[in-house]
This record gives structure tokens, C-alpha cells and sequence, in this order.
């Protein structure tokens, strides 16, 4: 499986953007990038996936590098809710039941 | 909408002894899964099902064993339980798709074994 490279920790200020990278040198043609984050004492809930455009929600952007080997996850206003560790995974199209390979992430502290 | 239920929240086993992490979804999925989070580190994928009686193993099989005999209830099996196994326990279940679709993940089972 293609793997993904995450800064251990990041900091921001609160109500500032907040700009999370990732690099996924090996990533496949048909590969999704997902995103994912874990709130202390909570199980991972999604935040955003694209393929190769970038992506918009009401949580987040996602920006993908034109070759896909990286791509950002943008949070446009950080609160101290958004404190939690960011998973960025490749979730590959067919075979393997579509399954998340968690790294490490990168855990995002908020500061007020 | 409940989502993802996952029981019991906590437990705390004795080494040997045996229980079921039970899981359930009301989401029709097709896809379930059972990932263990050890302190400090990521999920690893314990074992996962495509469907109704179906599951295959992931990542760190060894200790458990589940069925799937309904597309709602994908129940993990703990026999002989062992200190190795004192972690966070997440169920989670997804739509096929192609690799674009969200997983939903339940609220986690915290277990100690001693």
C-alpha cells in the first residue's frame, strides 16, 4: 500500500488558517486522498477526500499538488475545537475492501 | 440516526479470560471494520468484512476472530485474553464505492486486560 508522510505536530494560533501537509510519494492513478481527524477520546471522523481537484467543504479545503505526490488539508479559521490529530490516507479504489491505512498523523494544538 | 454503536465503552479482563466487543450499524453498509489503537499511535486493521459472511484478516489478526452474519452486527471475539491486548478498540463501516466514500467510525471500546 502506498504510504503517507506527516509532520508529527503542528501548531496554530487560534482563528488564523492552519495549512497541514502530506506527502504521498507513491501514490497510484486511481488512489483517493483522504482525511480524517481524531478528537481526544473519540473515534476518527471524516473530514474531506478528493482525487485530483481540489476540494471544498464546510470543514475544511484540501489542495492537491498537480503531480498528486502531496497535498494540504487548509483549515481556514482554527478554533480550539479543531485540536486533534490529522490523519492523511490513501484509500485506494478497488480490492482490500477499500480499507484506511492509518500512519502516525500529525497532531494539531490550537492556541488561544 | 445512531450511526456506528459500539458496546461496551469500557471493560477491564483478567489474562485469559474471553469477551465479544460487539458493533453494530444502521447505515446498510457493506463494509465493516475492527481497528485496535495502542497509546500514542495510529489504527491498525484488525479484521474487515465485505459483506455478509464474509471477513478476511488485517494487519494484526492474531488473538481475535469475528463473524458477520448480519450486515449490521460484525462482532470481534477476544478468547484467551492477554496484557498485549489492553487497547482502544474502534469498529467503523463504509459504502463501497470507489475509494470515494466516507467511513464512519464508532466511539471505541477502551479495554484493559490484567
Amino acid at each position: 500500500d502506498a504510504k503517507t508522510t506527516q509532520p508529527n505536530s503542528m501548531e496554530s494560533n487560534e482563528e488564523e488558517p492552519v495549512h497541514l501537509p502530506c506527502n504521498h510519494s507513491t501514490i497510484s492513478g486511481t488512489d483517493y486522498i483522504h482525511w480524517y481527524r481524531q478528537l481526544p477520546s473519540q473515534g476518527p471522523e471524516y473530514v474531506i477526500h478528493g482525487l485530483t481537484s481540489n476540494v471544498n467543504n464546510r470543514m475544511a479545503s484540501l489542495a492537491i499538488a498537480e503531480d498528486r505526490k502531496s497535498s494540504t488539508l487548509i483549515l481556514h479559521r482554527a478554533t480550539l475545537r479543531d485540536a486533534a490529530v490529522y490523519y492523511c490516507i490513501l484509500r485506494r479504489s478497488s480490492g482490500s475492501a477499500r480499507q484506511l491505512t492509518f500512519g502516525s498523523g500529525t497532531q494539531l494544538t490550537v492556541l488561544p | 440516526n445512531a450511526g456506528v454503536t459500539q458496546t461496551p465503552k469500557f471493560r477491564i479482563l483478567k489474562i485469559g479470560q474471553s469477551m465479544t466487543l460487539q458493533c453494530t450499524q444502521d447505515m446498510n453498509h457493506n463494509y465493516m471494520y475492527w481497528y485496535r489503537q495502542d497509546p500514542g499511535m495510529g489504527l491498525k486493521l484488525i479484521y474487515y468484512s465485505v459483506g455478509a459472511g464474509i471477513t478476511d484478516k488485517g494487519e494484526v489478526p492474531n488473538g481475535y476472530n469475528v463473524s458477520r452474519s448480519t450486515t449490521e452486527d460484525f462482532p470481534l471475539r477476544l478468547e484467551l485474553a492477554a496484557p498485549s491486548q489492553t487497547s482502544v478498540y474502534f469498529c467503523a463501516s463504509s459504502y463501497p464505492g470507489q475509494g470515494n466514500t466516507e467511513a464512519f467510525f464508532g466511539q471505541g471500546t477502551r479495554l484493559t486486560v490484567v
